[in-house]
């Protein structure tokens, strides 16, 4: 066990509809970033939380959105959902020093669009 | 911009054998780098690590040396088990900024 929680481990959904990711850090950590992971394009960056306030933005498209909440959890909502968005999608938790010392990742999060 | 470049896999290589698998990359700035491991069916873990020129980051048997002359981090382990079958990604990050990771290249070990 990581320490990175992440539900559900598994997600099957059909075009066109909503779902929420949820993300809990390891304990003490503030920063949560959040990776999709597809066999065409490898790991990709969404986006990055710390202590609550949007840190920094990748690849994320306007029909996905995330928050971090006070006690530091996250959600990945993702919307208006089309086949492509198939994938697994990886939370990531690191303490202040942020990157450059690494991240804990969860197991993630299996999405299949049907 | 920032990227990294691996070695493209599959690698399938007998127990025992020597490994190396490449990583190159392009970072405006001074980063640091990791290789990280994804075993099957699981979230990717931290394997070793290098923050600045000619750090050797190694763990479980595996090294890596930041080499800045060759914008290098090469994975290698002198004696591989089954058990190291999984896929290994290259990765930097630049004062503290999220991390950019390679394609990953998948290490098949047989016995």
């Amino acid at each position: 066990d990581s320490g990175v929680t992440q539900t559900p481990k598994h997600l099957i959904t059909a075009t066109g509809q909503r779902v929420t990711l949820r993300c809990s850090p390891r304990s003490g950590d503030l920063s949560v970033y959040w990776y999709q992971q597809s066999l065409d394009q490898g790991l990709q960056f969404l986006i990055q939380y710390y202590n609550g306030e949007e840190r920094a933005k990748g690849n994320i498209l306007e029909r996905f959105s995330a928050q971090q909440f006070p006690d530091l959890h996250s959600e990945l909502n993702l919307s208006s959902l089309e086949l492509g968005d198939s994938a697994l999608y990886f939370c990531a938790s690191s303490d202040y020093r942020g990157g450059d010392y690494g991240y804990t990742f969860g197991s993630g999060t299996r999405l299949t669009v049907v | 911009g920032n990227s990294v470049t691996q070695m493209e896999g599959p690698v399938t290589l007998s127990e025992e054998a020597f490994l190396t698998i490449n990583c190159t990359y392009t970072a405006t700035g001074y980063p640091s780098l990791f290789w990280y491991v994804q075993y099957p069916g699981e979230g990717l873990q931290l394997l070793l690590k290098a923050t600045k020129a000619d750090d050797k980051g190694s763990n479980k048997g595996f090294e890596a040396t930041y080499r800045k002359e060759t914008t290098s981090f090469h994975l290698e382990k002198g004696s591989v088990q089954v058990s190291d079958s999984a896929v290994y990604f290259c990765a930097l990050s630049i004062k503290g900024n999220k991390l950019v990771f390679g394609a990953g290249t998948i290490l098949r070990v047989k016995s």
